[in-house]
């Protein structure tokens, strides 16, 4: 069974400062990781994933997220965080591709000025 | 780019009643999928599809859900008889699913159907 937990439900930060939103999983297999947002009113929007290879992986809108296998770990970084990035962001996790994505609890993300 | 697409946006519907959601997956995807998000909770899987039958199901998904590819283009969610918990937004999703056993394909979301059963 995987299951994924991500560790506080609402985020703020400021405005150009960094943004950090934590994701840990459980596989019984080696996971397939991905990262999610939706913004209000609108469906999930696939910000990065992480298959096989490189550990460190880049997104869309200046997201990267770094697989550590032995935290079981998937945070997902932005360097900077704009007003546009407020939304709800989700990790999800699949043993293989094809099968079900679990999802985690969300995390809802406030920038402010 | 392609989209994967919902109709309708919004449904209402009477406890009891039967509804039928809607899904164009994008054109080349093989795998569909249903998920459902309750206001505040987890998204979560319902079923997935796969030539012309389910490929999986969770606990979630019993006999009062089905699934139907009725063409070339949709693939429908039928509720027989919603209940008030069945209120949620419904999310369809497609995978294109590459030859290689270990494809990296992902899953492509629609913008979702908001369910209200009064």
């Amino acid at each position: 069974a995987q299951s994924v937990t991500q560790l506080g439900s609402h985020v703020s930060v400021s405005e150009g400062a960094l943004v950090l939103l934590r994701c840990n999983y459980s596989s019984s297999v080696p996971p397939y990781l991905f990262w999610y947002v939706q913004y209000p009113n609108q469906g999930l929007q696939l910000l990065l994933k992480y298959t096989t290879g490189a550990t460190l992986v880049k997104g869309i809108n200046g997201f990267e997220a770094e697989f550590k296998k032995s935290e079981t770990s998937f945070h997902l970084t932005k360097p900077s965080a704009h007003m546009s990035d407020a939304a709800e962001y989700f990790c999800a996790v699949t043993p293989t591709s094809g099968s079900r994505l679990t999802f985690g609890e969300g995390t809802q993300l406030t920038v402010n000025p | 780019e392609p989209e994967v697409t919902q109709t309708p946006s919004h449904q209402v519907t009477q406890m009891g009643q039967e509804v039928i959601l809607r899904c164009v997956p994008i054109s080349n995807h093989l795998y569909f999928y249903w998920y459902r998000q309750i206001l505040g909770q987890k998204v979560e899987f319902l079923v997935s599809f796969y030539n012309n039958e389910i490929s999986e199901k969770s606990e979630i998904f019993d006999d009062q859900f089905s699934v139907e590819r009725p063409d070339g283009s949709n693939f429908t969610l039928k509720i027989r008889s919603t209940k008030l918990e069945d209120s949620a937004m419904y999310f369809c999703a497609s995978l294109r699913q590459g030859a290689q056993a270990y494809s990296t394909d992902t899953q492509y979301f629609g913008p979702g159907t908001r369910l209200t059963v009064l």
